[in-house]
């Protein structure tokens, strides 16, 4: 079965700081990848996603993540994070024989002190 | 499209009554899923189907909770009979297969008083 484990529960950072979210999954075969973000109040949005090519994923609002296979590890970046990046961060991923299912991390909530 | 649409967006209701949940899934997707959110126990999977067939209910918390999905552009998750500790938010949310990002709906937020 495919598991997906968030590192960080709650991040703390100013304005302008540097951010980079932990996500590792575990299953062997082929996966695609995704991060979503859940501002206060209201329903997750796709932020980024995998599924070949450069491992280096840029998405929306300057976050970017890095798929390392050999660390099953999809870590999510941002060089500077703002105010309004003040969410909640899920990992997730699909794959397998069930391809259909996306399996979410716990979540990572970050709050930006302006 | 106008996306997952979910309804109600809030339910506030007493212990012991039904509550039944809304949800539209995007025109042509096949994958629908169930989630409940909580501080406590974040977002936890309950139930999806595939073609309107459940694939794996083994999220659903208790007998209490049963989801259907009669057609394609519908399916309700019912609670019979509420309990306070089922307040949460639910979200409902549609994919196609394998390699696509899930999309979600507002989702309902369920206070059992």
């Amino acid at each position: 079965a495919q598991s997906v484990s968030q590192h960080n529960h709650h991040v703390i950072l100013s304005e302008a700081a540097s951010l980079e979210l932990g996500c590792n999954y575990s299953y062997g075969g082929t996966v695609n990848l995704f991060w979503y973000v859940q501002y206060p109040g209201q329903h997750l949005q796709l932020l980024l996603k995998y599924f070949s090519g450069d491992p280096l994923v840029k998405g929306i609002k300057g976050f970017e993540a890095e798929f390392i296979k050999s660390k099953f590890s999809f870590n999510l970046r941002k060089p500077s994070v703002q105010w309004s990046d003040t969410a909640e961060y899920f990992c997730a991923v699909k794959g397998g024989t069930n391809a259909g299912k996306s399996t979410f991390g716990d979540g990572t909530t970050l709050t930006v002190k302006p | 499209d106008a996306g997952v649409i979910q309804s109600p967006r809030h339910e506030v209701t007493e212990m012991g009554q039904e509550v039944t949940l809304r949800c539209k899934p995007i025109s042509g997707h096949d994958y629908l899923f169930w989630y409940r959110q909580t501080m406590m126990r974040g977002l936890e999977l309950l139930i999806y189907f595939n073609n309107n067939v459940p694939i794996d209910d083994s999220g659903m918390p208790e007998d209490r909770f049963s989801a259907k999905m009669p057609n394609a552009s519908f399916s309700t998750l019912k609670i019979q009979p509420s309990e306070p500790r089922d307040s949460a938010v639910y979200f409902c949310a549609s994919s196609l297969p394998g390699q696509t990002q899930a999309f979600f709906g507002q989702g309902t937020r369920l206070t059992v008083v």
